[in-house]
């Protein structure tokens, strides 16, 4: 069965600062991996998706994150973080199968 | 699109009451999902269907029943409720397990 580590619960970071969000999997299939963020009183959007092809992916809002087998990692970046950056992201696994499963989620602080 | 329409918002409920909580999506999704969120704690997953007729357990489905007669609607009945069941439920969708998840907005839902 698969899952997901997300390390950190809660990241602080100053406004024009890199944003690093770690994700960790478990799986013994390749695995499909996505980012998602949440606003405060809202659902999840996607931020971005790897399943198979190019490791390094691009998402919405300056946010990318790379695929390691060899780490079992899919980390989540921004260069440089913005006051809109401020929300709970969940890193998310899928095999080939029905289930999608979730990390415990990472809270963004942004300082002025 | 309307995409993951989830009602209602908001319900208090009583110890021992009923409720459904209803979902409905709009893109002729295969898999549809239900999920609470509780805090530091990520996304549970309660019930999925793989399509019409076909339901099964999730991670925590007790105190839960769900039923898929269309495609496109995915009910989630509480029956007795109980302070446990205290939380934030969300509907998702998707086409195949390769693809990302859309969610409704949520119902928050407090048993007192």
């Amino acid at each position: 069965a698969q899952s997901v580590t997300q390390l950190g619960s809660h990241v602080s970071v100053s406004e024009g600062a890199l944003v690093l969000l770690r994700c960790n999997y478990s799986s013994s299939v390749p695995p499909y991996l996505f980012w998602y963020v949440q606003y405060p009183n809202q659902g999840l959007q996607l931020l971005l998706k790897y399943t198979t092809g190019a490791t390094l992916v691009k998402g919405i809002n300056g946010f990318e994150a790379e695929f390691k087998k060899s780490e079992t990692s899919f980390h989540l970046t921004k260069p440089s973080a913005h006051m809109s950056d401020a929300a709970e992201y969940f890193c998310a696994v899928s095999v080939n199968d029905y289930k999608l499963s979730f990390g415990a989620g990472t809270t963004v602080t942004v300082r002025a | 699109n309307a995409g993951v329409t989830q009602t209602p918002k908001f319900r208090i409920l009583k110890i021992g009451q009923s409720m459904t909580l209803q979902c409905t999506q709009d893109m002729n999704h295969n898999y549809m999902y239900w999920y609470r969120q509780d805090p530091g704690m990520g996304l549970k997953l309660i019930y999925y269907s793989v399509g019409a007729g076909i339901t099964d357990k999730g991670e925590v489905p007790n105190g839960y029943n769900v039923s898929r007669s269309t495609t496109e609607d995915f009910p989630l009945r509480l029956e007795l409720a109980a302070p446990s069941q205290t939380s934030v439920y969300f509907c998702a969708s998707r086409l195949q397990t390769n693809t990302e998840a859309f969610f409704g907005q949520g119902t928050r839902l407090t048993v007192v």
